[in-house]
């Protein structure tokens, strides 16, 4: 069974540009979870989608976004990119439908983006 | 608020020897559940093992074993007879419904594991 798919696996942008990162997940997965890490703020929550609605947020600005489509892969937008904002975004699914304790997350090898 | 504290920002072991790497955690929620994760320098963050806060025993995955104990806010991954591909970064995460179950991950551990 394939993993988790991240693509791309980099990116370089400059400064109020936007970017659009992809997700698939393993097969039979509804559920994708996007996280950022840096160095800085480490692991941080982005949101989860399950069966195309989004699921839960983190606290991230607005410029984050992301959508789920009916086949579960996960798109993960920002706009007007910030020099902040260089990290290495993860995306992981679980097969679990219910929002509890144990659901299981298997995570892709992300997209690392540079913001110049 | 849930937190995740891992103490040991890096550590070395010899080959062959086991090692444990500190977790502690803080929620008031009774039910969670808490997770490993290794990260070798890929990025890939690779799901090692799961314990659930109702779980009665300490939960093991082959060479991994968490050593888990509520009343202290603990669960120490433990693994056994390192090899060479352990050298990784370890993190602890917890999912409680207090946070809305969102996937909460501790600093790290940095392992290396010497030949």
């Amino acid at each position: 069974k394939a993993g988790v798919t991240q693509t791309p696996r980099y990116l370089i942008k400059t400064r109020g540009q936007q970017v659009t990162l992809s997700c698939s997940p393993i097969s039979g997965h509804r559920s994708v979870s996007w996280y950022q890490q840096t160095p800085g703020q480490g692991l941080q929550f982005l949101f989860e989608y399950f069966s195309e609605t989004q699921r839960n947020k983190g606290n991230f600005p607005g410029r984050f976004s992301g959508r789920q489509f009916s086949n579960s892969r996960s798109e993960m937008n920002v706009s007007t990119l910030e020099l902040g904002d260089s990290a290495l975004y993860l995306c992981a699914s679980s097969s679990s439908g219910t929002v509890g304790a144990k659901n299981i997350q298997y995570f892709g090898a992300g997209t690392r983006l540079s913001v110049l | 608020a849930q937190k995740i504290t891992q103490t040991q920002p890096g550590m070395f072991v010899q080959e062959k020897e086991a090692v444990t790497l500190d977790c502690t955690y803080d929620t008031s929620d009774p039910s969670y559940g808490l997770f490993w994760y290794k990260q070798p320098s890929s990025g890939e963050m690779i799901f090692l093992i799961y314990q659930g806060s109702y779980d009665q025993q300490n939960a093991t995955e082959g060479r991994y074993s968490l050593n888990f104990q509520k009343a202290r806010k603990s669960a120490n991954l433990v693994i056994s007879a390192s090899q060479l591909g352990d050298s990784a970064m370890y993190f602890c995460a917890m999912r409680a419904v207090f946070n809305d179950y969102k996937l909460s991950f501790g600093a790290g551990t940095t392992v290396t594991v010497r030949a």
